[in-house]
């Protein structure tokens, strides 16, 4: 079946410094790719996403591009800050399924410190 | 952006009781809503499909009897916990998709969650 896998949280950053985190997945068919994050206490918000290989998402300086050849989705922003602190969750929508649900990643939890 | 409003954001109940849970979008029409319930490691896990008019698919482990999915219209799905008990106690969100001609990529519109405790 369809999966996603992210790297493992948590994830504490210096203000300024340099994110990645690693999503990969495996699916049959040609997925389209998501990246939600969450803020404590509240629901998921769509980051950036990306519907076909080579395709880059970009969002609020966090960017990720869709890599076919190595079933990967890594999000990236070169300069984090402490508002940036929250849960990002890699997600894929698998066009062969019915229903058009999501696959989430574990999520990763990032924390940015001043 | 579309707007999922869920509601109530929290709520204590006591044990043996029942809990419902509403999800609404606010300016699209959702054929479609997914039910989640978010552990504390912070996994999110489907529960169930709502489906506008028609039964809701519960995900294989999710008791149909204990979480009752309603999707009476375009707009409403409603979550109902049954005799609620403290294992019970998580943070639910809903979702919903906006009709398009290739549903497998529009977005996916999150309401804000309902921390339920069951005391």
């Amino acid at each position: 079946g369809d999966s996603v896998t992210q790297m493992e949280g948590p994830v504490t950053l210096s203000e300024e410094a340099f994110l990645t985190i690693n999503c990969t997945y495996t699916a049959t068919g040609y997925p389209s790719l998501f990246w939600y994050v969450q803020y404590p206490g509240e629901g998921l918000q769509l980051l950036l996403k990306a519907t076909k290989a080579d395709d880059k998402g970009s969002n609020k300086g966090f960017e990720a591009t869709y890599r076919k050849e190595t079933t990967s989705f890594h999000l990236e922003k070169g300069s984090v800050q402490v508002s940036d602190s929250a849960v990002y969750f890699c997600a894929l929508s698998d066009r062969h399924l019915s229903g058009s649900r999501l696959t989430f990643g574990e999520g990763t939890q990032l924390t940015v410190n001043p | 952006g579309a707007v999922v409003s869920q509601h109530p954001s929290r709520v204590i109940c006591k044990s043996g009781t029942s809990v419902k849970i509403e999800c609404r979008s606010l300016d699209f029409q959702a054929t479609t809503m997914f039910w989640y319930r978010q552990f504390p490691k912070q996994s999110l896990m489907l529960m169930a499909t709502s489906n506008e008019g028609s039964k809701a698919t519960y995900e294989q482990g999710v008791e149909k009897d204990k979480f009752l999915i309603n999707h009476a219209s375009l707009t409403l799905s409603t979550l109902t916990v049954t005799s609620a008990h403290p294992e019970d106690s998580s943070f639910y969100i809903c979702s919903a998709r906006d009709r398009g001609p290739k549903g497998w990529d529009t977005e996916a519109f999150f309401g804000q969650g309902t921390r339920l405790t069951v005391v």
